[in-house]
């Protein structure tokens, strides 16, 4: 099956800082690659998603970029905002018969004004 | 539109007991997960439904059953509560199997006294 390793947390920024959260997996055959953010108290958003080698997914000025090579996902931000406050997730989806989502422990980011 | 949406939002239950979680998914998505995140962790994956027809089961005890109906709604059973079923219990939809990501509800908090 698959499986995900996510840098531990947790990370500290000041508002405006670059943000880098740092993801790699393993699965069986090409997976989807999604990062899903959840707020205190909620339930998980999707955040952006990548569904080959090298494609990039972007939203609300967060990217990642799909690293076959590496098996990695890292995701970025050039300026955080204390609203980014959130646990972020990334989770491989699919590879050969397996329709479900492999998540990490999850990452805390704390922005701080 | 109305998003996913899961009831009850909170229950206590005790060990011992049998508890139904409901989840309606986003209008015109076909297919239902289920996944149990403990606090401080992950999601874990319990059950994929799509068409009605189970497509992918966690590593959860037969305690953990389900079921998707006609209109597509699911519902999660646990019988014989532990202590250890504490927790978040989330659904989540997508059209077909899950290539394009999931929609999460804000999830079910499941106490287990």
């Amino acid at each position: 099956g698959n499986s995900v390793t996510q840098m531990e947390g947790p990370v500290t920024l000041s508002e405006e800082a670059f943000l880098t959260i740092n993801c790699t997996y393993t699965a069986t055959g090409y997976p989807s690659l999604f990062w899903y953010v959840q707020y205190p108290g909620e339930g998980l958003q999707l955040l952006l998603k990548a569904t080959k080698a090298d494609d990039k997914g972007s939203n609300k000025g967060f990217e990642a970029t799909y690293r076959k090579e590496t098996t990695s996902f890292h995701l970025e931000k050039g300026s955080v905002q204390v609203s980014d406050s959130a646990v972020y997730f990334c989770a491989p989806w699919g590879g050969g018969s397996n329709y479900k989502l492999t998540f990490g422990k999850g990452t805390l980011l704390t922005v701080n004004p | 539109d109305a998003g996913v949406t899961q009831s009850p939002t909170h229950l206590i239950k005790t060990r011992g007991q049998h508890v139904t979680l409901r989840c309606s998914p986003i209008s015109g998505h076909k297919s239902v997960s289920w996944y149990q995140q403990v606090l401080g962790q992950g999601p874990q994956f319990i059950f994929q439904y799509y068409e009605k027809e189970e497509r992918g089961r966690g590593n959860f005890p037969d305690r953990f059953s389900a079921r998707q109906f006609p209109n597509y709604s699911s519902e999660l059973n646990v019988n014989a509560l532990l202590l250890g079923d504490s927790a978040l219990y989330l659904c989540a939809s997508s059209l077909a199997l899950g290539t394009d990501g999931y929609t999460f509800g804000s999830g079910t908090r499941l106490t287990v006294v």
